[in-house]
């Protein structure tokens, strides 16, 4: 069965800090791996897509086939990225995804 | 287009009752998915068309649930009988094809069943 496990619920920092958010799936196959965001009172979001190899907002995240992980990263933190973060890769088929539990960062002044 | 629309944005009704939700995708998506989010959780599939065709629908839809999307447009889920289980946020998303693309969410609509 397809998982996806963000181990951390909470995660909290302070303004400049380093983030990682962590993401583990067990999939077979190859899936394509998305980054979700919600920010307080807005809907859900896409953030960034693995394929696409882009930095948006100061977000990276990096594959790692062998540890099976999505990590998603920003050197320094900033107050406006305090939200939900939801990993979601999809299906071999491309036409579903599955999100984790998802974690709230918190960036403190 | 302004994106994904949710109707209504919020549903309180009494246990037993049927309620009716309706999505307006993006007018150029052909795909069209149903989640569920309960507090605390990531959303949660239910189920998924592609163009007017029910492709695929969890387990976790029971036959209480039933969804459609006549014309491959916008899409309705009913949800008959209602238990107090059912309350959540239902959130629709549609994407164009390919596996490439990610989903434009609605706002969702929060029910209620007291």
């Amino acid at each position: 069965a397809q998982r996806v496990t963000q181990p951390e619920k909470l995660l909290s920092v302070f303004k400049g800090a380093p983030v990682e958010l962590k993401c583990n799936y067990s999939y077979s196959g190859s899936p394509e791996l998305f980054w979700y965001v919600q920010y307080s009172r807005q809907r859900l979001q896409l953030l960034l897509r693995h394929i696409s190899r882009e930095s948006i907002k100061g977000f990276t995240a990096d594959l790692n086939k062998g540890e099976t992980s999505f990590h998603l990263k920003k050197p320094f933190a900033q107050e406006e990225d305090s939200a939900m973060y939801y990993c979601a890769p999809a299906n071999n088929a491309g036409n579903m995804l599955t999100f984790g539990g998802g974690t709230r960062l918190m960036v403190k002044p | 287009d302004t994106g994904v629309s949710q109707d209504p944005r919020h549903k309180i009704t009494k246990r037993g009752q049927n309620v009716t939700f309706r999505c307006d995708p993006i007018s150029e998506h052909n795909r069209l998915y149903w989640y569920r989010q309960t507090l605390g959780q990531g959303p949660e599939f239910l189920t998924y068309f592609q163009n007017e065709a029910q492709l695929e629908k969890s387990r976790l839809l029971s036959d209480r649930f039933s969804a459609e999307r006549p014309k491959g447009s916008f899409s309705t889920l009913e949800i008959q009988r209602t238990e107090q289980g059912d309350s959540a946020m239902y959130l629709c998303a549609s994407s164009p094809s390919g596996q490439d693309y990610g989903y434009t969410f609605g706002s969702g609509t929060r029910l209620t069943v007291v």
